[in-house]
């Protein structure tokens, strides 16, 4: 089955400064979701985005996909020491009919340095 | 507060012993999951259950069981037969099972270890 993979692994930035990273998934999608998790924590949703939308922004995030490419990016602008955490994308894919299941990436982890 | 939880937050499991980890919520959601997260890993499914008195295996299902007795609760017991149980293990509901543009709610995850 398809799975979405981050790029990079490891991300360090300094506070201020802007975050992206990238998922690569390998068939197609309806649609693809980025989640966040705090060290030792469960996972939060971020953002849903459709197959047939090209960007779409929540306060400091801006999420783009490109299904041509059968990629997405995660930007977080103006980052902050509290961003640091890991970053998930998760596809759907069809397990039978009209049923589907997340596949979740390996994820981002991202460093925020005061 | 509506949400999930999930405790104990730690669980440390002796050799042979089976461990039951539970998971509650008040989201009054029909679907809940379970995934084993490994570190600098994604997660993967173990069980899923649409609807109470039905679950059914994820990927890795082997050396694990599931109830749902109750809508709220669905308890993951590792078994003696999961020969490496050491993980952090997550769960998560949502409105419905296995749908499109379903988001899913985590709870804070348990840390299982051996000794």
């Amino acid at each position: 089955s398809q799975q979405g993979e981050e790029d990079p692994q490891a991300l360090s930035i300094q506070e201020g400064e802007n975050a992206t990273m990238n998922c690569s998934y390998k068939t197609s999608i309806n649609n693809l979701q980025w989640y966040r998790q705090n060290s030792g924590r469960g996972l939060v949703h971020l953002i849903l985005i459709r197959s047939n939308e090209r960007e779409k922004h929540s306060g400091r995030l801006r999420v783009t996909l490109d299904t041509s490419k059968k990629s997405s990016s995660l930007l977080i602008t103006a980052s902050r020491a509290a961003d640091t955490a890991s970053y998930f994308c998760a596809t759907d894919d069809l397990v039978m009919d009209s049923s589907y299941k997340l596949i979740f990436g390996s994820g981002t982890r991202l460093l925020v340095r005061p | 507060d509506g949400g999930i939880t999930q405790s104990p937050k730690y669980l440390f499991r002796k050799e042979g012993q089976n461990v039951t980890l539970s998971c509650e919520q008040n989201l009054n959601h029909d679907a809940m999951y379970w995934y084993r997260q490994d570190p600098g890993q994604g997660l993967r499914l173990i069980y899923y259950s649409q609807i109470v008195n039905d679950f059914q295996k994820g990927d890795i299902a082997e050396g694990y069981s599931v109830s749902r007795e109750k809508k709220e609760s669905f308890p993951l017991t590792v078994t003696s037969a999961q020969k490496n149980p050491t993980a952090f293990y997550l769960c998560a509901s949502s409105h419905r099972a296995q749908r499109l543009n379903e988001k899913l709610f985590f709870g804070s995850g348990t840390q299982l270890s051996v000794l």
